[in-house]
């Protein structure tokens, strides 16, 4: 079983809809949650972190968190074609594991 | 925000020569680094923790001779790829944690060095 699990994608979602992005991951000591966006060629940029069960809001995102389900999602509200890109999980023990990444099409 | 650069960004070399590439946390102090590698369509995968001062962490798989990583202070950790071959090439990506935060231990990524191994 991987650490981290996203599924790959593509997920494509028409502009001004709500994208959602799940992960699931193994370790059940994991403290921190976060969500990079990556666009192709470049090195990953952070969106969100989470670290308490429940909603963080941010802007157009929302991160969520269930320990308990060992699970995290990311929710892109108005979805914009500037949201294209690939989005990575990462989780945090020791040291941050990252899953790997769901592509996100966002069509005009 | 925190900023770590990476030097080159990109770098094409002849097969069995070795590149150095370098990973500077810019305006704060980094007990450990990161190094990671992603090719083509898959996600990162970190191929070493680096800690200022002492030997770096290597992960399952990663050979510790070919990759030599040197954290000599607290913001410059450098990844030399020695007698680099082509399935070498790669992205690779540094990040580095802030020594002041103590709660979400935030990694902060430098922006990659493409290696080309001709």
């Amino acid at each position: 079983q991987k650490e981290v699990e996203q599924n790959s994608g593509p997920l494509s979602v028409p502009e001004g809809a709500i994208a959602s992005l799940n992960c699931t991951y193994s370790d059940r000591g994991s403290q921190s949650f976060f969500w990079y966006r990556q666009y192709s060629g470049k090195s990953p940029e952070l969106i969100m972190f989470i670290y308490s069960n429940g909603d963080k809001e941010d802007g157009r995102f929302t991160a969520q968190l269930n320990k308990a389900s060992q699970y995290v999602s990311l929710l892109i509200r108005d979805s914009q074609p500037s949201d294209s890109a690939t989005y990575l999980c990462a989780v945090r023990n020791n040291d941050m594991r990252f899953g790997a990444g769901t592509r996100l099409t966002v069509k005009p | 925000g925190a900023v770590v650069s990476q030097h080159p960004s990109w770098v094409i070399c002849k097969s069995g020569t070795s590149v150095k590439i370098e990973c500077r946390s810019l305006d704060f102090q980094a007990t450990t680094m990161f190094w990671y590698r992603q090719f083509p369509k898959q996600s990162l995968m970190l191929m070493a923790t680096s800690n200022e001062g002492s030997k770096a962490t290597y992960e399952q798989g990663v050979e510790k001779d070919k990759f030599l990583i040197n954290h000599a202070s607290l913001t410059l950790s450098t990844l030399t790829v020695t007698s680099a071959h082509p399935e070498d090439s790669s992205f690779y990506i540094c990040s580095a944690r802030d020594i002041g935060d103590l709660t979400y231990n935030e990694q902060f990524f430098g922006p990659g060095t493409r290696l080309t191994v001709l």
